[in-house]
């Protein structure tokens, strides 16, 4: 079956923090890896990752995905409180998105 | 350029019923996907459309449906309510090919 499994479920930070995000996925014919940040109700697009080892970068934010070990990270340096937010990982394949369940991300000021 | 937009925001009603979501994709988008997310869950898929055919279809009962009109806007009913329908539905439209989805607010259906 496929599936898309994110880690932690949920984390606590301090602003300036550094956190990795994990997602791991297990899907046939895979085209890609997005992920996407959901603060109140939209999911607002972030990365998306075709090839392994090139790092994608966005400001703080930076994202790396591995075909081989079929996982990806996203990386927040220098966390602010806006950072705060549900952050969700999915993954294309064929025509089909199938997300993962989120990490909660919550930093404290 | 204007968003996704979906209406209604929110949506109360009781078991037995049922409901219609309305989804106007991005001008020019001619995909659009619908997605149930509840508390722990995540994203689940239900279906997407594109050019007014339905091309993939997530594991949802019969009860769910849906449909695309000519100019792309999608319209999700959901038959025979249950209280396990209460969720927020989120609407997405991309130009083709699933890539880079762009999503609406959603609407938020509570379930009585």
């Amino acid at each position: 079956e496929d599936k898309v499994v994110q880690s932690p479920l949920s984390l606590v930070v301090h602003e300036g923090d550094t956190v990795t995000l994990n997602c791991s996925y297990e899907v046939t014919n895979f085209r890609s890896l997005l992920w996407y940040k959901q603060e109140k109700k939209a999911p607002t697009f972030l990365f998306m990752l075709t090839s392994s080892g090139i790092e994608k970068k966005s400001g703080r934010l930076s994202s790396i995905l591995d075909k081989k070990e079929l996982f990806s990270i996203l990386n927040i340096t220098a966390t602010q409180t806006g950072d705060s937010a549900v952050y969700l990982c999915a993954v294309l394949y064929g025509n089909k998105l199938v997300f993962g369940a989120g990490t909660i991300l919550r930093v404290k000021s | 350029k204007a968003g996704v937009t979906q209406t209604p925001r929110y949506l109360i009603k009781t078991r037995g019923q049922q409901v219609t979501l309305s989804c106007s994709p991005i001008s020019g988008h001619r995909s659009v996907s619908w997605y149930q997310q509840t508390p722990g869950q995540g994203l689940q898929f239900l279906f997407e459309y594109f050019s007014e055919t339905q091309r993939n279809k997530g594991n949802f009962p019969g009860r769910f449906s849906g449909r695309q009109f000519s100019n792309s806007r999608s319209e999700m009913n959901v038959s025979t309510l249950e209280l396990g329908d209460s969720a927020l539905y989120l609407c997405a439209s991309c130009y083709g090919n699933n890539e880079k989805l762009f999503f609406g607010s959603g609407t938020q259906l509570s379930v009585l």
